[in-house]
Formats: C-alpha cells, sequence, structure tokens
C-alpha cells in the first residue's frame, strides 16, 4: 500500500537555525499538509497546499514558515530560525482529490530545538 | 470556526472490558467530514474510520464501533472487549469540503488498557 513518508524521522538543531523537514506524498495525491504536535498535546494544522500554492494557513504558520513543492514529489516544510518552541512532532499529510478525504499522514519528523 | 471536544482525557480499564470515547463537534458547515485517528506510543497516526455528515449509520469494525448523532453533534467511539493493545491516545477530528479541507483535532483521549 503506498504510504507518505518524511525525512528525517528526528531532527535536533540548535536554537536560530534553518531546519528543512521532508515529506514525500502519495504520488497521485494532489492536496497536501503540515500539521504539527507539541508533545503531549493536540494536533494543529498549520498549512494546505494545492496546485503550487498554499490554500490555506494556521495563525501558527507565520513569517518563519515556508512550503515548497520543488521537484513535483518531495513537499518541504522550512523553519528559517527555529524558537525552542517549535520543538514538535511535525505531520505531513496528503489526500487524493476534493473527494476523498481521507489524509493520508507520514510516520512524522520529531523536531528538537535546544 | 470548527472545534472538537473531547471531554475525557484519560480513561483506564482493565482487558476485556468495552470503553467509550465521547467527541463532540461544532461547525458551521451543512457538510463535513468527521474522523478517528488511534496514535500509539510509537507516535504514528493511524487513521480508523471517516464519515461524511449526511450517512448516520453507526459503523462496526471488528471490536471497534462509531455511534454518529447529528442532533447532539456527536461522533462516540467504542471499542468492545478492550486490549492492551488498544492502549493508545485517540483523536477525534472535522474537515470541511475542497478549500476547507484541512483537520481540526480534538485534544485527544489517553486509553490505558491494563492486563
Amino acid at each position: 500500500e503506498p504510504e507518505v513518508t518524511q525525512t528525517p524521522s528526528h531532527q535536533v538543531t540548535q536554537m536560530g537555525q534553518e531546519v528543512i523537514l521532508r515529506c514525500v506524498p502519495i504520488s497521485n495525491h494532489l492536496y497536501f499538509y503540515w500539521y504539527r504536535q507539541i508533545l503531549g498535546q493536540k494536533v494543529e494544522f498549520l498549512v494546505s497546499f494545492y496546485n503550487n500554492e498554499i490554500s490555506e494557513k494556521s495563525e501558527i504558520f507565520d513569517d518563519q514558515f515556508s512550503v515548497e513543492r520543488p521537484d513535483g514529489s518531495n513537499f518541504t516544510l522550512k523553519i528559517r530560525s527555529t524558537k525552542l518552541e517549535d520543538s514538535a512532532m511535525y505531520f505531513c499529510a496528503s489526500i487524493r482529490d476534493s473527494v476523498s478525504y481521507e489524509q493520508y499522514f507520514g510516520p512524522g519528523t520529531r523536531l528538537t530545538v535546544t | 470556526a470548527q472545534k472538537v471536544t473531547q471531554a475525557q482525557t484519560e480513561i483506564s480499564v482493565v482487558e476485556k472490558e468495552d470503553v467509550t470515547l465521547d467527541c463532540v463537534y461544532e461547525t458551521r458547515d451543512t457538510t463535513y467530514y468527521l474522523f478517528w485517528y488511534k496514535q500509539p506510543p510509537s507516535g504514528e497516526l493511524v487513521f480508523l474510520i471517516r464519515r461524511n455528515s449526511f450517512d448516520e449509520q453507526n459503523e462496526i469494525s471488528g471490536r471497534y464501533s462509531w455511534n454518529f448523532q447529528k442532533s447532539t453533534s456527536s461522533f462516540n467511539f467504542t471499542i468492545t472487549a478492550s486490549q492492551v493493545v488498544d492502549s493508545a491516545v485517540y483523536f477525534c477530528a472535522l474537515s470541511g469540503l475542497g478549500a476547507n479541507s484541512k483537520l481540526t483535532f480534538g485534544k485527544g483521549i489517553t486509553l490505558s488498557v491494563r492486563p
């Protein structure tokens, strides 16, 4: 069964550094998402992406964040200057089209900012 | 705005007991989807079920069953004859359609099943 993959599984970085989290959505999917889960808390929506542009973003997704689909297969989340409070699990998800609403989640990247 | 409330935070049961996880939602959309996800200790999000708002039929899948009541805006999840492997955090979530298709999650319920 096709699956969403994410790399790395765990990233440790120092405050102020830039990080790029990578996701490979399922190949025929058209809608892509990033979510964040701070340890012990609920999963929160960050951004959705369709047709090479952001469809919606939450108030968490400020100017420090950006997303890109550079090559038609990868979907990346960049945090320009990480803060301690960016430490969280970041999940990528995708759906095939506007009819199938099951979001397939990747296994997540645990980001630790020290 | 959409909102999902999971009032229970932690539930502990003994193996083989039945357990119901509650979920109440709010949305202004007339058409929407409801979901349950399981998050085991390993951290991934495992899809359990999706239900659309115009299908109020209850669903059973093995030991799992779901009760969707539009009149009370609830989408409760029952595990029958619980097992230790059911121990996890369970999230209820809500999405709209099209441009509104992001998932809004509840805070999750930590279920511990003791042998």
